[in-house]
């Protein structure tokens, strides 16, 4: 079957970095997404990689791995704004994104 | 422009009821999706369409039913709502090009 593992929570301190990691197992591969939810709201865009390596926007970063089935978001400088669920999600080989459960990050003063 | 309209914002419906979900993009998008998400679950698709006139079904389409007349709105219909119909549903449309997701607010249905 088809899979999409992050952990359910972190905590991390305001100005401080941290890595959410992704780990998939899918049929197929069309590229990851990774997008942010804040709680009660849609979820919004933030990132697509569809080649290893490293895509930076700002203070955030996504990286992949095809080979390992692996990515990861990296978030710097964090703000108090950034406490929100983040969903990693792979395109399959049906193009159809398969979502993991999310990661909800807690930032504290 | 607004991107993606949901109506209602939130529901309460009597198990057994009909209702029928709204959506409707101002962004010309081809392709549209329904998803539900429930806690400490991954979104889940119900039901997509590639584009005006075609749908198909998703991971979870039982209970479900959706139509597509026109590019810009894509209704999702409970037929005969039942308790595990509890959720909250999202609708998307998708760039082409990119294939980037972007949701509407979402409709918070609760079934009793």
């Amino acid at each position: 079957g088809q899979n999409i593992d992050q952990p359910t929570e972190m905590t991390a301190t305001e100005g401080a970095i941290v890595q959410i990691n992704c780990t998939y197992q899918t049929s197929g591969f069309n590229g990851l997404f990774w997008y942010q939810q804040h709680a009660g709201e849609a979820p919004t865009f933030l990132s697509y990689n569809v080649l290893d390596g490293l895509e930076e926007k700002g203070r955030f970063s996504s990286f992949l791995s095809r080979s390992k089935g692996y990515s990861y978001l990296l978030l710097k400088e964090l703000q108090m704004k950034d406490s929100a669920s983040y969903l990693c999600a792979v395109m399959d080989s049906n193009y159809q994104l398969i979502w993991g459960a999310g990661t909800k990050l807690i930032i504290k003063p | 422009t607004a991107g993606i309209t949901q109506a209602p914002t939130s529901q309460i419906l009597a198990a057994g009821r009909s209702m029928t979900l709204r959506c409707t993009q101002d962004m010309r998008h081809n392709a549209m999706y329904w998803y539900r998400q429930d806690l400490g679950l991954g979104l889940r698709l119900i039901h997509y369409s590639n584009t005006a006139g075609t749908t198909g079904k998703g991971e979870v389409p039982d209970g479900y039913s959706v139509s597509r007349a026109n590019t810009d709105d894509f209704p999702l219909t409970l037929a005969s709502a039942v308790p595990s119909q509890t959720s909250v549903y999202f609708c998307a449309s998708s760039e082409e090009g990119t294939d980037t997701q972007y949701f509407g607010p979402g409709t918070r249905l609760t079934v009793l």
